[in-house]
């Protein structure tokens, strides 16, 4: 079956600094992939996804590749900041199936 | 918009009891996802409705554990005789499409209900 496996946590950086969050996954077909990010006391949100192999997702200075050759989504940030500080996971939906597999979070905490 | 909305927030229960969790997705969308979320895990899969059918229930974790969704829109998920290894949040989701093919559209999260069992 799908699988997501996310580096392990927790990560502390300091402010600015560079942020790699590893996610290899394991599915067949050609899955879609996200990153969601869980702020303190709110829910689930989507940060960015891509659907094919070779695409880009980014949002909010946050990028990630699909690589198919590598079954690899990393999350990246070139300069965090306070306010990222959260939970970070990592998803795939396989195709012609409705449900996500997460991977089991990456929690990271930003210093000033 | 309104968003997914879970009720209620929190839930108390003594073991053996029998519980109904409620999610009201966003208005218009024909999929609906419930997930269980541990402590230190990420959510899994529990059951996935294409409008009033379930289309997947393979997570379901056993026949203590059952979900409805009569007209389309709201869902309950239905918990019997629960053990306190039920404890967990539980999360709904919807999406506009969410069949076959449509495996690229966004699920929106709802904010999650706390079961604990004592």
């Amino acid at each position: 079956g799908n699988s997501v496996t996310q580096m392990e946590g927790p990560v502390t950086l300091s402010e600015e600094a560079f942020l790699t969050i590893n996610c290899t996954y394991t599915a067949t077909g050609y899955p879609s992939l996200f990153w969601y990010v869980q702020y303190p006391g709110e829910g689930l949100q989507l940060l960015l996804k891509a659907t094919k192999a070779d695409d880009k997702g980014s949002n909010k200075g946050f990028e990630a590749t699909y690589r198919k050759e590598t079954t690899s989504f990393h999350l990246e940030k070139g300069s965090v900041q306070v306010s990222d500080s959260a939970v970070y996971f990592c998803a795939l939906r396989g195709t012609n199936a409705g449900k996500s597999t997460f991977g089991d979070g990456t929690t990271l905490t930003v210093k000033p | 918009g309104a968003g997914v909305s879970q009720t209620p927030s929190n839930k108390v229960t003594e073991k053996g009891k029998y519980v109904e969790l409620r999610c009201d997705p966003i208005s218009g969308h024909t999929a609906l996802y419930w997930y269980r979320q541990s402590l230190g895990q990420g959510p899994e899969f529990l059951i996935y409705f294409q409008g009033t059918g379930a289309a997947d229930d393979s997570g379901l974790p056993n026949d203590r554990f059952f979900a409805v969704r009569p007209e389309g829109s709201v869902s309950t998920l239905k918990i019997q005789r629960t053990e306190r290894g039920d404890s967990a949040v539980y999360l709904c989701a919807s999406s506009l499409k969410g069949a076959s093919g449509s495996y690229t559209d966004t699920q929106y999260f709802g904010p999650g209900t706390r079961l604990t069992v004592l």
